[in-house]
């Protein structure tokens, strides 16, 4: 059960995209569309920004979007703000039932 | 508004062993899995375990099989994780976590409880 392969940080200046990479195996990211991606500020509970690769919860800025190939999924922020920084995770249902999270991306706005 | 709220946290001497709970309102309790899940501080989200919204199935992380055991009382909208023969290691917050309907996503969160396993 090891995590999810995800870059420990990314940066950008506002207005300008990132992507995340989200990288799992067939048994997880890539034999499933229950990929989801989670955005924690520092002392905050995480919060859903991404489901199923690539919707939105209502309420989460179409900044904010999610694509997958194989077994590589990805978080795309647009137009970035400095409310963007903060901690992303990646999390995808496995072939044995379980979930399983990646180590986390640290953003920051610049 | 859904609403999961974790009580039961504190600290504990490694061998020992702690119950926690989360209190759930705000949505059909009965109807949806939930997770714990848990933060070492400074670290990554790791996942815990997993009861189906009947409490028929229960999946668990390998760091945790045999010591931990996720229940639920549908009747009291609660969730429970028993934590027996703790070790340092286990030191985190622990959050509750609900899956969105008949899809295995978490969609809400609780605040979390924080549990140090110290001597």
């Amino acid at each position: 059960q090891s995590a999810l392969t995800q870059p420990a940080s990314v940066s950008g200046s506002p207005g300008l995209s990132i992507t995340i990479s989200c990288t799992g195996t067939s048994s997880d990211v890539g034999g499933y569309n229950y990929v989801s991606w989670y955005q924690q500020h520092p002392g905050k509970a995480p919060k859903l920004m991404i489901y199923e690769v690539s919707n939105r919860p209502s309420g989460v800025p179409d900044r904010f979007s999610g694509s997958k190939s194989g077994n590589t999924a990805s978080l795309t922020i647009s137009g970035l703000q400095a409310e963007d920084e903060a901690d992303y995770y990646c999390s995808s249902y496995t072939s044995t039932s379980t979930r399983i999270f990646g180590g986390g991306t640290k953003l920051t706005v610049l | 508004q859904v609403q999961l709220v974790e009580s039961g946290g504190g600290v504990v001497q490694p061998g020992r062993s702690l119950r926690l709970s989360c209190a759930a309102s705000g949505f059909t309790f009965s109807s949806h899995g939930v997770h714990w899940v848990r933060q070492a501080p400074g670290k990554g989200l790791e996942w815990v375990a997993v009861i189906s919204y009947d409490g028929t199935n229960k999946y668990y992380a390998d760091s945790v099989k045999g010591r931990f055991t996720i229940s639920r009382d549908n009747s009291k909208k609660a969730l429970y994780l028993q934590m027996n023969s703790l070790r340092v290691e286990d030191t985190a917050v622990y959050y509750c976590a609900r899956d969105r309907l008949a899809v295995p996503i978490v969609d809400y969160w609780g605040q979390g409880t924080l549990v140090t396993v110290s001597s």
